[in-house]
């Protein structure tokens, strides 16, 4: 597609449940991104992917959340047992990731997570 | 990790006026952005910057990367009301950028 996209747009969930959100790079990028955004905050970066290599997952801020990447292209970002403190607005983010270069970024809309 | 200090973190301002907002880091950066995010969407690029010095327009916006490569600043001339919304500092070192928490713009008509 033109840009990036994701999905769902808006999921509210019960307290302990588990919930997946999907993102759709744009074709050709190499790189993936993952953020947090709560309201009224900056980005907080989760975890990263380059092309088949290991991810970067220095942000995921507890091992309740992981997130893969198959075929080089859509992402999952899953968490489990997922808590009030984990609504927010998650955002993905492709870029063409060239190793050696400079890079910018592309975002998607975000989903936004309600955990009741 | 990384922080950038974004100022001011809110401004109101009548239409026509010119705007000013900054980013100061304790870090070095490759690489500065900025960008503008409407509600309910996600953050668009406005501006890149890529060498300590530049200075880059787009339209009426100009963007500057500090010579010391810790800060960046972005003016916005000539306001319109749809110049509303949260704009975001970034800066870039190997694969990683790290955001600053942003301005949130008011325009009055």
């Amino acid at each position: 597609g033109a840009g990036v996209s994701q999905s769902p747009s808006n999921k509210v969930t019960e307290k302990g449940k588990d919930v997946e959100l999907r993102c759709d790079p744009i074709s050709g990028h190499t790189a993936l991104y993952w953020y947090r955004q709560s309201l009224g905050q900056g980005l907080e970066f989760l975890i990263y992917f380059q092309g088949n290599s290991a991810p970067d997952k220095s942000g995921l801020p507890s091992d309740r959340f992981s997130a893969e990447r198959t075929g080089g292209s859509v992402s999952t970002l899953t968490i489990q047992r997922t808590q009030q403190e984990d609504s927010a607005v998650y955002l993905c983010a492709s870029s063409l990731g060239r190793p050696g270069s400079t890079d910018t970024q592309y975002f998607g809309p975000g989903t936004r997570l309600t955990v009741l | 990790g990384q922080q950038l200090n974004q100022s001011p973190q809110s401004m109101f301002i009548q239409e026509g006026e010119d705007v000013s907002m900054n980013c100061t880091s304790s870090s070095i950066f490759n690489t500065w952005l900025w960008y503008k995010q409407d509600p309910g969407e996600g953050p668009v690029l406005l501006i890149a910057l890529y060498k300590a010095g530049e200075l880059t327009s787009n339209g009426r916006l100009t963007a500057q990367f500090g010579i010391t490569r810790k800060d960046s600043f972005l003016n916005i001339s000539a306001s319109i009301p749809s110049d509303v919304g949260i704009y975001f500092c970034a800066g870039y070192n190997f694969n990683k950028f790290y955001f600053g928490s942003g301005t949130k713009l008011n325009v009055k008509p």
